[in-house]
């Protein structure tokens, strides 16, 4: 049963608008929560996180955003740019240093 | 500097052939990680370990074993290789929950 959960499997933007991806997770142990992005036949890198402590967390274009009640979290991309188009994991982890992720969400940026 | 390196890049396997894949690091990062990547599915925990000699199962360890002599190299071995285990490898590595750092990824197809 998957722990983290992105519902949209993909997600088309244009270009200089904002992009906002959503992730929900079930497990109340995690504590840390972590985005990576995803380019074709590489692996992931690891672009923003943030800590249950707090409710936001930005570096530069990307801001996520935690609601630890809901049990949700969402990645905010402004502007999006056409380099922005890659796939996106949310991830999330307790105090044992496994991630798990969530299935992806393949953003395009149109032109 | 490599970070993490996976060998092979591709594989095509026939049913009931094993096959190793290495995972090497050169940052002296203690944990290492093997995931799988599926459409729909993200990323899996396969196998981890804490350090040099550790190894433990993740979320689908089945049809697979993993070594970890040496602190830099972590081997995941499939003995019979199944076609449920075409998939996308990744190996990863952390200090830290948020300190992940993925190779480029292995393409296995076993027919």
């Amino acid at each position: 049963d998957q722990q983290v959960k992105q519902n949209s499997p993909s997600l088309s933007v244009q270009e200089g608008r904002i992009s906002i991806l959503n992730c929900d997770y079930t497990n109340s142990m995690f504590d840390y929560f972590l985005w990576y992005k995803k380019y074709p036949a590489e692996g992931p890198t690891f672009l923003i996180s943030i800590s249950s402590i707090k409710d936001k967390n930005e570096d530069g274009r990307f801001t996520v955003f935690l609601n630890k009640s809901a049990k949700h979290l969402s990645l905010h991309i402004v502007p999006s740019q056409p380099g922005d188009s890659a796939v996106y994991f949310c991830a999330a982890s307790g105090n044992d240093y496994k991630l798990s992720f969530g299935a992806g969400t393949t953003v395009t940026v149109r032109a | 500097n490599a970070g993490v390196t996976q060998t092979p890049k591709f594989r095509v396997l026939k049913t009931g052939q094993s096959m190793t894949l290495l995972c090497a690091q050169d940052m002296n990062h203690e944990y290492m990680y093997w995931y799988r990547q599926d459409p729909g599915m993200g990323l899996r925990l396969i196998h981890y370990s804490v350090g040099e000699g550790t190894t433990a199962k993740g979320e689908v360890p089945d049809g697979y074993n993993v070594s970890r002599l040496k602190k830099q190299n972590f081997l995941l071995g499939l003995e019979s290789a199944a076609p449920s285990q075409t998939s996308v490898y990744f190996c990863a590595t952390s200090w830290t929950n948020y300190g992940y750092t993925f190779g480029s990824g292995t393409r296995l197809t076993v027919v």
